[in-house]
């Protein structure tokens, strides 16, 4: 049962436009999220984090917004760089549970 | 301020050996968690420590086991392997167990022959 979804499996993007990544969750008890950026041969890299008292992270080129009815965050990068070229991982937790829950991840290409 | 390392970067073992990795966490966290990555997949949560007790666990078989030392930095053993061990394993370390970023070391690649 996959609890945390990125349905996207790869998204190509021009440089200097918009990425937008998006992330789908089960869990109602999820109450804080993060993005992760992993380049080949490295580990992941934390991003940008949100809890669900907010609806609305920014830090620098990154925003996340959460959607809780939705049960929907997304990761917008503005503008997009080449160098933002990896895979993206939305991780969830619920308060209490310790563990983060990983989704499969989307690989980004920014163009050039 | 020094990083999450892990070591070693590579390993080749073969079915029913046992394997140690190790796991240096950064500087002023005291909890470590482990990830298992296979291929095309996002990291799975194996378990945490925290100040050298295990904090919780996912699911993965009593094979898996760890430990963390006073200075926070830990141990991931796994016992009888098997060929779908092979895969990344990953380690994080963070300030507290839960609510706070984990920051990831860039892994031990484990091949199971």
């Amino acid at each position: 049962d996959q609890q945390v979804k990125q349905n996207s499996p790869s998204l190509s993007v021009q440089e200097g436009r918009i990425s937008i990544l998006n992330c789908d969750y089960t869990n109602s008890m999820f109450d804080y999220f993060l993005w992760y950026k992993k380049y080949p041969a490295e580990g992941p890299t934390f991003l940008i984090s949100i809890s669900s008292i907010k609806d609305k992270n920014e830090d620098g080129r990154f925003t996340v917004f959460l959607n809780k009815s939705a049960k929907h965050l997304s990761l917008h990068i503005v503008p997009s760089q080449p160098g933002d070229s990896a895979v993206y991982f939305c991780a969830a937790s619920a308060t209490g549970t310790y563990k983060y829950i990983f989704g499969t991840g989307t690989r980004l290409k920014v163009l050039a | 301020e020094t990083g999450v390392t892990q070591s070693p970067t590579h390993l080749i073992k073969t079915r029913g050996q046992q394997v140690t990795l190790r796991c240096s966490s950064q500087s002023g966290h005291n909890t470590v968690s482990w990830y298992q990555q296979a291929l095309g997949q996002g990291p799975q949560f194996i378990f945490q420590y925290y100040r050298e007790e295990e904090n919780g666990r996912g699911n993965f078989p009593p094979r898996f086991s760890g430990l963390q030392f006073p200075n926070y930095s830990s141990e991931l053993n796994v016992n009888a392997l098997e060929l779908d061990d092979s895969a990344l394993y990953l380690c994080a370390s963070s300030l507290d167990p839960a609510n706070q970023p984990q920051h990831f070391g860039d892994g031990t690649r484990l091949s199971i022959l």
